[in-house]
Order: C-alpha cells, then sequence, then structure tokens
C-alpha cells in the first residue's frame, strides 16, 4: 500500500456544526502532516505530528483540533468555523525528504 | 521573505511547445523535490534531486539541480494538456520535520 486516502472527498458545513477529517496511510511512515490550500496557492503548513506526538503547530485557530489515533491514522476536529476556512485540506505522510499526499478534502463552510 | 522562489507564476502554451520553471533561493539544500497538482487533488511527488550537478529525466520531463545546490529547474519536452498543473518545488527546512514549499507555477497546455 502506497498512498495515503483521506475522507470525505467534499464536506460542505454551517458554522455550528462539528466535523471530522480524515487520514490513513500504511506505508509506515512516523510523520503526518495537516495542510490547508487556497485557490491557486501553495499548501500552508497546519500540523505535523512525528510519533503520535505532535511537534509543530503553526499557530492554528482553535476551532481546528487535530488528533493521532496511532501511527496510520491522523484526524483533523471542526468545529466553529468560519466561511473562511474553506479550502482544500490536505493530509501528507513523510519518509526522508519526501512527502506523499493524499488528494485532499474540499471543505465549504456556509 | 519567501525561501523558495519559482518563476514564471504563470505559463500558458500550446501543445508541442517547450518550456522551463525555475525554483531559485539563495540558501543551500541538501535535497529538492518537484510536485505536480492537479486541480482538485493533491500534490504528486515528481523527483528528488540531491546531488549538485545532478540531472534527472523523467520521460518528457528534465529536472536539474545547481551546482551550488541552490536552485533547480524543471524543463518540458513537447507539452501536452495532460502536463498541466501546479509546479512546485520543495525543500525540507533544516533540522525540522517542516516542508517549504516554492511559491508555484501554474501551467496550462492548450490541445
Amino acid at each position: 500500500d502506497t498512498e495515503v486516502t483521506q475522507t470525505p472527498k467534499h464536506l460542505v458545513m454551517g458554522m455550528t456544526n462539528k466535523k471530522s477529517l480524515k487520514c490513513e496511510q500504511h506505508m509506515g511512515h512516523r510523520a503526518m502532516y495537516w495542510y490547508k490550500q487556497k485557490a491557486k496557492k501553495p499548501p500552508e503548513l497546519m500540523f505535523v505530528y512525528s510519533y503520535e506526538k505532535l511537534s509543530i503547530n503553526e499557530s492554528v485557530p482553535s476551532r481546528f483540533s487535530p488528533e493521532c489515533p496511532n501511527s496510520s491514522l491522523l484526524n483533523l476536529h471542526l468545529h466553529a468555523l468560519q466561511p473562511e476556512d474553506s479550502a482544500l485540506y490536505l493530509c501528507a505522510s513523510r519518509r526522508n525528504n519526501e512527502q506523499f499526499f493524499g488528494p485532499g478534502t474540499r471543505l465549504t463552510v456556509l | 521573505t519567501q525561501l523558495l522562489e519559482q518563476s514564471p507564476q504563470f505559463l500558458s502554451i500550446q501543445e508541442g511547445e517547450n518550456l522551463t520553471v525555475y525554483c531559485n533561493s539563495s540558501s543551500v539544500f541538501s535535497s529538492l523535490q518537484w510536485y505536480r497538482q492537479e486541480p482538485g487533488e493533491g500534490p504528486v511527488l515528481l523527483v528528488t534531486v540531491v546531488t549538485g550537478g545532478e540531472v534527472k529525466k523523467l520521460k518528457r520531463l528534465t529536472f536539474q539541480f545547481g551546482d551550488a545546490r541552490k536552485d533547480s529547474s524543471l524543463h518540458i519536452t513537447a507539452a501536452q494538456p495532460g502536463d498541466t498543473g501546479l509546479y512546485l518545488c520543495a525543500v525540507r527546512s533544516y533540522n525540522t520535520d517542516k516542508l517549504i514549499f516554492g511559491t508555484g507555477t501554474r501551467l496550462q497546455v492548450f490541445p
């Protein structure tokens, strides 16, 4: 298995909803990432987990809450989001200096 | 200050044309990656270059790492509509888990 999977592919939520994004990889990579990407821009780093511990939080608002239940899974819990949080959310895992990205979740906040 | 500057930002060409995308920095890197991202999808790793002066080929794509390991180029020969996408160079930030992306080059190839 050489891929990173993400669910759901698309998500529409209201500002009062609670939802979660999920990411999974079975390549044995011990670093996993969440990125946010706006249209026509490079991905922006949000969080990094290394060996299932949060190692980097790029000053992300608390309405985004990451979780790493085990070495293969990464979640991003969403609560009370704003319309400006609408974006493509990408998960990635890392082997040495190379990152492997999932297909992303297209999030729309109404 | 952006660590990795890509040029051009946008490129719109006809099928069959050749093109070169540049990724420049004032810093030295141990390795550099190139990714391609199609609309609505995640970036896909194309290549990693490691040695100064290294040239790698991937079908019609030729990647070069500068002799001083500060810059890189991507040359596409006889571009096809399937080459359309966002091209990103990237490096791993020294001694951290961060991946630093370039500013991106958006390529559109028309039939």
